[in-house]
């Protein structure tokens, strides 16, 4: 079956624009999650949709955003992007009450922000 | 959630077995313990999960004492492809954690030929 797909896989964008991340779950799965992947950070969570909703968020700010359509594909968007934005962005898809174990994820979208 | 201790990083050559432990003294009752492997600009992939006791699949083996304060992933014959950052995690079902998979450090293990 077909995995969790991210697009686009690489983007730059200058500072002070926003961009719009994509994410197609494994079909079937409900939820997803993504994730903000740096070498200073590390893998933080931001957050969470299952049926269109929200049900769960990390700690970032509010320019950080995101959606849920109701073919459960996610896009997530950072608004007035920064410098420190640039980072490789992962999503994962779940049946929505998974183990930990139960999580697939995509390859990514990495985002240089010059 | 539980918060996981790992080595930051370890070598090993071609086939040698390679074990790698996690302490997590806070596990709760209904935690696993999971592992995840990644490659780089590549998302984690699921390796193994365990609750007690031993599992094996067909890429490693997961050892659990019966306290279950620590693990071990062993990877039997690792090859240079198995060079990766390995991450341990613990967690639940947990409706007020639901999608948040909390990730650490990792273990850079780097195969040498």
């Amino acid at each position: 079956k077909a995995g969790v797909t991210q697009t686009p896989r690489y983007l730059i964008k200058t500072r002070g624009q926003q961009v719009t991340l994509s994410c197609s779950p494994i079909s079937g799965h409900r939820s997803v999650s993504w994730y903000q992947q740096t070498p200073g950070q590390g893998l933080q969570f931001l957050f969470e949709y299952f049926s269109e909703t929200q049900r769960n968020k990390g700690n970032f700010p509010g320019r950080f955003s995101g959606r849920q359509f109701s073919n459960s594909r996610s896009e997530m968007n950072v608004s007035t992007l920064e410098l420190g934005d640039s980072a490789l962005y992962l999503c994962a898809s779940s049946l929505g009450q998974a183990t930990p174990g139960g999580y697939t994820f995509g390859s990514g979208t990495r985002l240089t922000v010059v | 959630l539980a918060k996981t201790t790992q080595p930051i990083s370890m070598d090993s050559y071609e086939g040698q077995e390679v074990n790698i432990t996690c302490s997590h003294n806070n596990i709760a009752t209904n935690d696993y313990i999971t592992w995840y492997q990644q490659f780089p600009s590549q998302g984690p992939r699921f390796i193994i999960q365990g609750y007690k006791t031993k599992v094996t699949n067909e890429v490693a083996s997961l050892f659990i004492p019966a306290d279950r304060k620590s693990s071990t992933l062993s990877l039997p014959r690792v090859s240079l492809s198995d060079t990766a950052v390995y991450y341990c995690l613990v967690g639940g079902h947990g409706s007020s954690n639901t999608g948040k998979l909390i990730f650490g450090q990792g273990t850079t293990l780097q195969v040498k030929p």
